[in-house]
C-alpha cells in the first residue's frame, strides 16, 4: 500500500542551525510529494511541493527534492528560526483526480535561541 | 479571505454520547474533506466531498459516524454514540477544483475527548 515514513522527533535546534528531517515513502504509479507545517493552535499549511521526479520545491527558505531512485523528499532548510518551531508533515497522493493525502506521523521541530 | 472555520474547537463527552463537529470552507471550495488526527499521526481521511456529493468515504466508520454537506457548503461529521477511541483531532479542509486539487486548506481542527 501506499505509506509515508518520517524521522522520529524532536529534533531540537539552535538558532541558524540546519535542518534536515528525512522523509520515505512507499507509493504505487507515480505519487507527488508535500511537505505541511503545522504552527501551535493553527491548521495545517501547505509548505511545499513536488509532482515529478528531480523536482525541487522551495518555499520560506525550506527546500526538498523529489528522489525517484531513494524514494525520499527529505526537507532541509540552510538556517532556521525560532519561527520555524512546528510540527512538519510530509504527505502523498497518488490520484490526481482526487486529491487524497496520506500523511506521515509529524515531526516536531524546536528551535532555540 | 476568511480561511477554513471549525466548531468548537474543544469538545469533552463522556462516552456514549452524541458529539457534532461543524465546518465552513473557504468560499467557492466545491471540495471538502475530513480528517482524523490521533495523538502524535498524521492526519487520516474520513470522508470527501465533491460539492453536496461524498465521492470518497471508505474510511468513514459508518456504524457511528455520520457526515453531511447540505447545499455543498457547510458540513456537519456526527458520532453516535462515541466511543473513548474516537478521542482525536478532527479537521477540515477544502480545495478548489478550479485550482491544484493538492492545496487543501485546512481548519484549526476539534479537539474531542472522551471520557
Amino acid at each position: 500500500g501506499n505509506s509515508v515514513t518520517q524521522m522520529e522527533g524532536p529534533v531540537t535546534l539552535s538558532e541558524e542551525a540546519f535542518l534536515t528531517i528525512n522523509c520515505t515513502y512507499t507509493a504505487t504509479g507515480y505519487p507527488s510529494l508535500f511537505w505541511y507545517v503545522q504552527y501551535p493552535g493553527e491548521g495545517l499549511q501547505l509548505l511545499l511541493k513536488a509532482t515529478k521526479a528531480d523536482d525541487k520545491g522551495s518555499n520560506k527558505g525550506f527546500e526538498a527534492t523529489y528522489r525517484k531512485e531513494t524514494t525520499s523528499f527529505h526537507l532541509e532548510k540552510g538556517s532556521v528560526q525560532v519561527s520555524d518551531s512546528a510540527v512538519y508533515f510530509c504527505a502523498l497522493s497518488v490520484s490526481s483526480n482526487t486529491g487524497k493525502l496520506i500523511f506521515g506521523q509529524g515531526t516536531t521541530l524546536q528551535v532555540k535561541p | 479571505e476568511a480561511g477554513v472555520v471549525q466548531s468548537p474547537r474543544y469538545k469533552i463527552i463522556e462516552k456514549k454520547q452524541p458529539v457534532a463537529f461543524w465546518c465552513n470552507p473557504i468560499s467557492g471550495h466545491n471540495t471538502l474533506y475530513w480528517y482524523r488526527q490521533n495523538l502524535g499521526q498524521g492526519p487520516e481521511l474520513l470522508i470527501r466531498y465533491e460539492n453536496e456529493e461524498a465521492v470518497d468515504d471508505s474510511q468513514l466508520p459508518k456504524d457511528r459516524f455520520s457526515a453531511e454537506r447540505l447545499k455543498g457548503v457547510d458540513s456537519t461529521l456526527k458520532i453516535q454514540p462515541a466511543e473513548l477511541g474516537d478521542s482525536a483531532v478532527y479537521l477540515c479542509a477544502s480545495s478548489s477544483s478550479r485550482g491544484s486539487s493538492y492545496e487543501q486548506y485546512f481548519g484549526p481542527g476539534t479537539r474531542l475527548t472522551v471520557t
